[in-house]
């Protein structure tokens, strides 16, 4: 069992929906939980940063974290083409050097 | 802003040739990171560096060597090019554990 599990898609969605992107995970130890965004032939950029559990919102993006359930989400609203691109999740231990990614979920939102 | 960039964004090279991937950060960033991005794969680390001469290994180091011998520089390093290695190539540096990794735009291999 992979220590992060996200669903890679494709998932394919009109224009102005609301997208929810999850990640499940096996290790309770991680603290902080990471979104990052990947556009096609470009590095993954962050797009949102939690530590420990609660809700954190950016515009239209909002990233939710359930360690009791070791779930993480993030929602993206009114969602536009500019959105597709490919989500990863990425948690990590406190003072821990690395990440650990899911395998990321490509999204298309069609105009 | 943090940047992180890498030295080719696209690279062809032969079976046997020895590469040199470099990856420079302006941030004075004390990891630095050399991932590999396949599809269905995610992104899979193959060596990481917390300090200047110091290196661990990733989760797929086999085929690779690593140097650091300025902080903000990392190289990756393919002894002899195969074509297994063809691959998304992704550096990565952060200021200190558990935190947000900055990213560059990648390089593009592929091995004939």
């Amino acid at each position: 069992q992979k220590e992060v599990e996200q669903d890679p898609g494709p998932l394919s969605v009109p224009e102005g929906a609301i997208v929810s992107l999850n990640c499940t995970y096996s290790n309770s130890a991680f603290q902080y939980f990471m979104w990052y965004r990947q556009y096609s032939r470009k590095g993954p950029e962050l797009l949102m940063y939690t530590y420990s559990s609660g809700n954190k919102e950016d515009g239209r993006f909002t990233a939710q974290v359930d360690k009791s359930s070791k779930y993480i989400s993030l929602f993206i609203r009114d969602s536009q083409p500019s959105d597709s691109a490919t989500y990863l999740c990425a948690m990590s231990i406190q003072g821990a050097q690395k990440l650990v990614f899911g395998q990321g979920t490509r999204l298309t939102i069609n105009p | 802003d943090v940047k992180v960039t890498q030295s080719s964004r696209y690279l062809v090279k032969r079976t046997g040739e020895k590469v040199f991937l470099e990856c420079v950060q302006d941030m004075d960033h004390e990891n630095m990171f050399w991932y590999r991005q396949d599809p269905g794969l995610g992104l899979r680390l193959i060596y990481f560096s917390y300090d200047v001469k110091m290196k661990e290994k990733g989760d797929i180091p086999e085929g690779y060597s690593v140097s650091r011998e300025k902080k903000e520089r990392f190289s990756l390093i393919l002894e002899s090019a195969s074509t297994n290695q063809t691959s998304m190539y992704l550096c990565a540096s952060t200021y200190g554990g558990g935190e947000e990794q900055y990213f560059g735009p990648g390089t593009r291999l592929t091995v004939t």
